[in-house]
C-alpha cells in the first residue's frame, strides 16, 4: 500500500538557522500538499503542488515537488518562534479523493 | 465563506460507552468530508471519508462508523468505546471539484478512561 515517509522526526533549530522537511513516496504521486500544525491546534493547509520540479515560495518558505512526482520538500529559511509546530505532506495517488498524511516533522524553534 | 463545525472540543468517556462525534459544514454545497485521528505526538490517520449523502468510504477496519445524513453533516459513532479509541479525531473538507486543501475542523479530544 501507499507509504509516506517524513524526516526529519524532530528538529531542533536556533532562531535564524535554516530548516528543511523531506517527504518520500514509494508511488508516484497525483499532486501533495504540506500543512502546518501549531502545537495544540488543528491542521492548516499551506500549499499543493501539482507539476513535476514544481517549486512554490511562501515568503521564508519554499516548497518544492521532485522531478519524478516521488518527493517533496519544505524549506523554512531564517526560522522564527512563530514556525514552530508539526509540518506535514500529504499524498494523493490520481483518481483518489483522499489523502494519506506524512508522519510529519515537528520542528522547534529555540530564541 | 466556508466554516466547518465540530464538536465537542474534549470528551472523557467510558470504556464501553457509546460516542457520537459531530461535524457539519457551512457555506458550501456537495463537500467531500473526512475523518481523521491523530494518537498523542502521532501522525494522522485517515478513518472514513464520503463523496456523498450515504456514501462512506472506510480506511481502517476498527471499532468505529460514519455517517453522512445530509450533504454537510458527518457523524462519527461507535457503539461501544476501547481504550484504544482514545485520540484527537480531526473532521476536514473539501470541494468536490477541483485540487484543493482540506479545512480542517478544531478537533475533539477523546479520552477513553
Amino acid at each position: 500500500g501507499q507509504q509516506v515517509m517524513q524526516i526529519p522526526q524532530y528538529q531542533h533549530v536556533q532562531e535564524g538557522e535554516d530548516f528543511t522537511t523531506y517527504c518520500n513516496s514509494s508511488t508516484t504521486l497525483s499532486n501533495i500538499q504540506w500543512y502546518k500544525q501549531r502545537p495544540g491546534g488543528h491542521p492548516v493547509f499551506l500549499i499543493q503542488l501539482v507539476k513535476s520540479g514544481e517549486v512554490k515560495k511562501q515568503k521564508r518558505l519554499t516548497f518544492q515537488f521532485g522531478e519524478a512526482k516521488k518527493n517533496s520538500s519544505l524549506h523554512i529559511t531564517a526560522t522564527q518562534t512563530t514556525d514552530v509546530g508539526t509540518y506535514f505532506c500529504a499524498e494523493s495517488t490520481s483518481g483518489t479523493y483522499k489523502y494519506i498524511f506524512g508522519t510529519g516533522t515537528r520542528l522547534k524553534v529555540l530564541a | 465563506s466556508q466554516t466547518i463545525h465540530q464538536w465537542p472540543a474534549t470528551l472523557v468517556q467510558p470504556v464501553g460507552s457509546p460516542l457520537s462525534l459531530e461535524c457539519t459544514v457551512e457555506g458550501t454545497s456537495n463537500p467531500n468530508l473526512y475523518w481523521y485521528r491523530q494518537a498523542a505526538g502521532r501522525g494522522l490517520q485517515l478513518l472514513f471519508y464520503s463523496v456523498g449523502i450515504g456514501q462512506i468510504s472506510s480506511e481502517v477496519p476498527q471499532n468505529l462508523s460514519a455517517s453522512r445524513p445530509q450533504d454537510r453533516q458527518f457523524i462519527l459513532s461507535s457503539k461501544k468505546l476501547l481504550l484504544s479509541d482514545s485520540g484527537f479525531y480531526l473532521c476536514a473538507w473539501s470541494p468536490r471539484t477541483g485540487n484543493y486543501g482540506y479545512t480542517f475542523g478544531s478537533g475533539t479530544r477523546l479520552t477513553v478512561v
